[in-house]
């Protein structure tokens, strides 16, 4: 069975400055791994994913992730922090590409000041 | 354009009611899904389908039922049975197992909070 734990519930940066969200997954298999960002009271939004290839991944509004794989690792960063960016940011992984049993992690809640 | 449409986006019961939230989609998927999102705990799967008519149990189906008579709908009801009903729900699509194009992610649609008065 697989799973993802995010270790911070929350994540504090300035605007300007660079932002990172940790995840960490458990896997039996080859890993697919998914970032979302959910703003309040609405659904989720695919961010980025990895599924083979180069560790890094870039996505939706110049976010990017490197997967690691000797560290279970597929860490969120963005190079300059928006305030807009502030949201709930979940981590996700399933071990096959069509494998109904997606995991998420808890989220982690960013807020990035002026 | 395509996407999921979650109704209502609010919705209040009293205790001992049924209630069914609707979920529609024109994304031509096969596979759909429902999950839970309380605070602090993620999202939690309650129930999903592959394809029209066969539909399966997530971690938490107890208290719920579906159905997915039409490849394009799969309500949910949240019945009395339910304990702790209160929460925001989340409808979610796929491509199906079979398709070559899929890439894995979940399309979500902009969730219904249910509030048990």
């Amino acid at each position: 069975a697989q799973s993802v734990a995010q270790p911070e519930d929350q994540v504090n940066v300035a605007e300007g400055n660079p932002l990172t969200v940790k995840c960490t997954y458990s896997v039996s298999g080859n890993p697919y791994l998914f970032w979302y960002v959910q703003y309040p009271n609405r659904g989720l939004q695919f961010l980025l994913k990895y599924i083979t290839g180069d560790n890094l991944v870039k996505g939706s509004y110049g976010f990017e992730a490197e997967f690691n794989k000797s560290q279970t690792s597929f860490h969120l960063k963005k190079p300059s922090a928006l305030v807009s960016d502030s949201a709930l940011y979940f981590c996700a992984v399933r071990d096959r590409i069509y494998n109904n049993d997606m995991r998420f992690g808890a989220g982690t809640r960013l807020t990035v000041k002026p | 354009d395509g996407g999921i449409t979650q109704s209502p986006k609010y919705l209040f019961r009293k205790e001992g009611q049924n209630v069914t939230l609707s979920c529609e989609q024109n994304l031509n998927h096969d596979a759909m899904y429902w999950y839970r999102q309380d605070p602090g705990q993620g999202l939690r799967l309650i129930y999903y389908s592959q394809i029209v008519n066969d539909f399966q149990k997530g971690d938490i189906a107890e208290g719920y039922s579906v159905s997915r008579e039409k490849k394009e709908s799969f309500p949910l009801t949240v019945t009395s049975a339910q304990k702790n009903p209160t929460a925001f729900y989340l409808c979610a699509s796929s491509m199906g197992a079979w398709d070559r194009a899929a890439t894995g992610e979940l399309f979500f649609g902009e969730g219904s909070r249910l509030t048990v008065l």
